[in-house]
C-alpha cells in the first residue's frame, strides 16, 4: 500500500522567513495530495490540496509543489507569522473515489517572533 | 458551522469496558473515516466506510469495531478497551476523491 514519508518532523523558523515542508509517497498511481494544518488542541484543516495533473498551486502565503518523476510534493510557506505555528501533516490518495488518505507523520512548525 | 459532530470531547473509561465513540456529519459525504492520532506516529486509519452498512479495515483495526447504519452516523467500537487504546480519535468525512473534513476528535484515556 502507500506509504507517506515527511520531513522535517520539527522547524523553527525566525517571523518573516520561509518554511518548507517536504514529503515522499510510494505509490505511483497516487493522484491527490492535501495538506492539513492542525493548531493546537483543534482539528486538522485542510489549507491547500494538488492534483496530479498540476505541477504546483499557490494560494496568497502558501504554495504546493509536486514532482511525480521524483514522487514527492512539498509545502511552502513565505513572510511566515506567529499564527503559521501548528502542525502541518501532508497526505496522499490513490485515485478516483473512495480510497482513504494516507498520511505522514507531521511536521511541527513554531515560527519565532 | 461545525459540520462534523463527535459526541465527546474527553473520556475516561476503566479497561475492560466497551466504548461507543460517535460521529455525525450534515454534509451529506458518502465517505466517513475514524483515525487514531498518536505523539510521532501522524494520522493512523482504524476503519472506513463509503456507504451504509459498508465498513473497511484500515491501517490498525485490531480491537476496534464499526457500525454505520445511518449515513449521517459513524460509530467506533472498543469492544474491551484496553490502556494502550489511550489517545486522541478524528473522525472524518469527505465526497470522492477530494479532501476530508475532520471533527474536533475525542481524547480517551483508558485506566
Amino acid at each position: 500500500g502507500e506509504n507517506v514519508e515527511q520531513h522535517p518532523s520539527t522547524l523553527s523558523v525566525q517571523e518573516g522567513d520561509s518554511a518548507v515542508i517536504k514529503c515522499t509517497y510510494s505509490d505511483s498511481a497516487s493522484n491527490y495530495f492535501p495538506w492539513y494544518k492542525q493548531e493546537l488542541g483543534k482539528r486538522p484543516q485542510l489549507i491547500i490540496d494538488i492534483r496530479s495533473n498540476v505541477g504546483e498551486k499557490k494560494d496568497q502565503r502558501i504554495a504546493v509543489t509536486l514532482n511525480k518523476t521524483a514522487k514527492h510534493f512539498s509545502l511552502h510557506i513565505t513572510e511566515t507569522q506567529p499564527e503559521d505555528s501548528a502542525v502541518y501533516f501532508c497526505a496522499a490518495s490513490i485515485g478516483p473515489g473512495n480510497t482513504p488518505l494516507v498520511f505522514g507523520k507531521g511536521t511541527r512548525l513554531s515560527v519565532i517572533a | 458551522d461545525v459540520k462534523v459532530t463527535q459526541s465527546s470531547r474527553y473520556l475516561v473509561k476503566r479497561t475492560g469496558e466497551k466504548v461507543f465513540l460517535e460521529c455525525v456529519q450534515d454534509m451529506d459525504h458518502e465517505n466517513m473515516f475514524w483515525y487514531r492520532q498518536d505523539p510521532g506516529l501522524g494520522l493512523r486509519l482504524i476503519y472506513f466506510s463509503y456507504d451504509v452498512k459498508m465498513k473497511e479495515k484500515g491501517d490498525i483495526p485490531e480491537g476496534y469495531s464499526v457500525s454505520r447504519e445511518k449515513k449521517e452516523r459513524f460509530s467506533l467500537i472498543l469492544e474491551s478497551a484496553s490502556t494502550n487504546q489511550t489517545s486522541m480519535y478524528l473522525c472524518a468525512s469527505g465526497r470522492g476523491a477530494g479532501g476530508y473534513t475532520f471533527g474536533s476528535g475525542t481524547r480517551l484515556t483508558v485506566v
